[in-house]
Parts: C-alpha cells; structure tokens; sequence
C-alpha cells in the first residue's frame, strides 16, 4: 500500500513561471515532511521541509504547504528555472519508525526556456 | 558538508555472481540506508542500519544482505546477482534528528547480465 502518493509523473512549465508538484500521503502518524531533488546520475539532494505543526515553509525560491486535513502537500518553485528541470520525490517521516522516510515515486519536472 | 560515498558508480556483473556494494560517510552519522531506484517505482529502502551491527529490513530485503561492522561503514550483498537486480543502487545516511534529514551517496548503477 502506497502511503506516499505523487500522482503526476511529470510536469512542464515555462521559465519563469510557478511550478507546483503535489503529494498525498495517508498515515495519520507522519510528522515530518521533506522534498529532494535528483538529477540524473546523481543521489538526491535535501530542499526543503515542513513540520507537522506548520501549515507553510518558505526558502528562497521555494516554498512547501501542508493541509493536513486534505492529507496533501505542495512544493512550489517561483520563478521556475531550467536549473530546476529534475525528477521531485516527496518524503515522510513517521513518529517512531526509526528516521526511516517513506518516498513517493517522484515527478519529473522540465522547465522550458 | 556531509560526504557520503559509494564505492562504485557503474558495475556490471554477471547473473549468479556474489555481488558487493559499499558505502562511507563521514559525518558520525547514526543510521545508515540501501535504496534501489526504478523508473516508475521510486526510491524502496532495502536495509537500514541504525547501529553498528544493527540491521533491520525495509520493504524488499529479498535477495539482499548487509553488514555493518564500523560506523562509518555500510555493506550491502547481494548473494547471488539475479537480472531483476539491475538497478541504480543509493546510500543515504542520517544523524536521526529532526526533521530526519537523509545525506545520499552518487549511486552505482548496477546491471546483472
């Protein structure tokens, strides 16, 4: 059973403009929310992440949103950059479970110049 | 900057061949992880480690065994290499503190011929 969704395997979008990737998650017992990046021919690199107990993260560029009543978050990237053109895992972290992270299968993001 | 390195970036090998793949990091870190990354699957966690000498299965140990015998130091087997084994491979390591922060290694692409 899939705890961790990311529904969209792929996303374009215009340089310059917002990119928005989602994730669904369905264990009431995450607490810790956290996005990567992975280039090809790369191990993923850590962005950014959110408590359970905030609802917004902001770092530069980006910014992630929890609603945990819906049981969803987003990364949005402004203004989006071929420089971001990756594949975006999301990842979480329930209490208890020993640090282990939950990914979701990720989203291919190309931004277009 | 916390380093985590992979002994190999590309293996190949052949099927029924005993297979190893090591990982260092450099951080003192406390747990220490085995992925592999399919397309369309994501990253699944094969092998967690959260002390030395300590092991614990993720969700598809089949076909795989660790060791653990310093800190720093993260062994992955694989006893007898099968074709379905081909797959980019990822170490991570984590210091266990919030928000659960995971550091990757490059990967090794690895194919079973």
């Amino acid at each position: 059973d899939q705890q961790v969704k990311q529904n969209s395997p792929s996303l374009s979008v215009q340089e310059g403009r917002i990119s928005i990737l989602n994730c669904d998650y369905t264990n009431s017992m995450f607490d810790y929310f956290l996005w990567y990046k992975k280039y090809p021919a790369e191990g993923p690199t850590f962005l950014i992440s959110i408590s359970s107990i905030k609802d917004k993260n902001e770092d530069g560029r980006f910014t992630v949103f929890l609603n945990k009543s819906a049981k969803h978050l987003s990364l949005h990237i402004v203004p989006s950059q071929p420089g971001d053109s990756a594949v975006y895992f999301c990842a979480a972290s329930a209490v208890g479970s020993n640090y282990k992270l939950t990914f979701g299968k990720g989203t291919l993001l190309t931004v277009n110049p | 900057d916390v380093k985590v390195t992979q002994s190999s970036r590309y293996l190949v090998k052949r099927t029924g061949e005993k297979v190893f793949l090591e990982c260092v990091q450099d951080m003192d870190h406390e747990n220490m992880f085995w992925y592999r990354q399919d397309p369309g699957l994501g990253l699944r966690l094969i092998y967690f480690s959260y002390d030395v000498k300590m092991k614990e299965k993720g969700d598809i140990p089949e076909g795989y065994s660790v060791s653990r015998e310093k800190k720093e130091r993260f062994s992955l087997i694989l006893e007898s290499a099968s074709t379905n084994q081909t797959s980019m491979y990822l170490c991570a390591s984590s210091p266990g503190t919030i928000p659960y922060e995971q550091y990757f290694g490059p990967g090794t692409r690895l194919t079973v011929t």
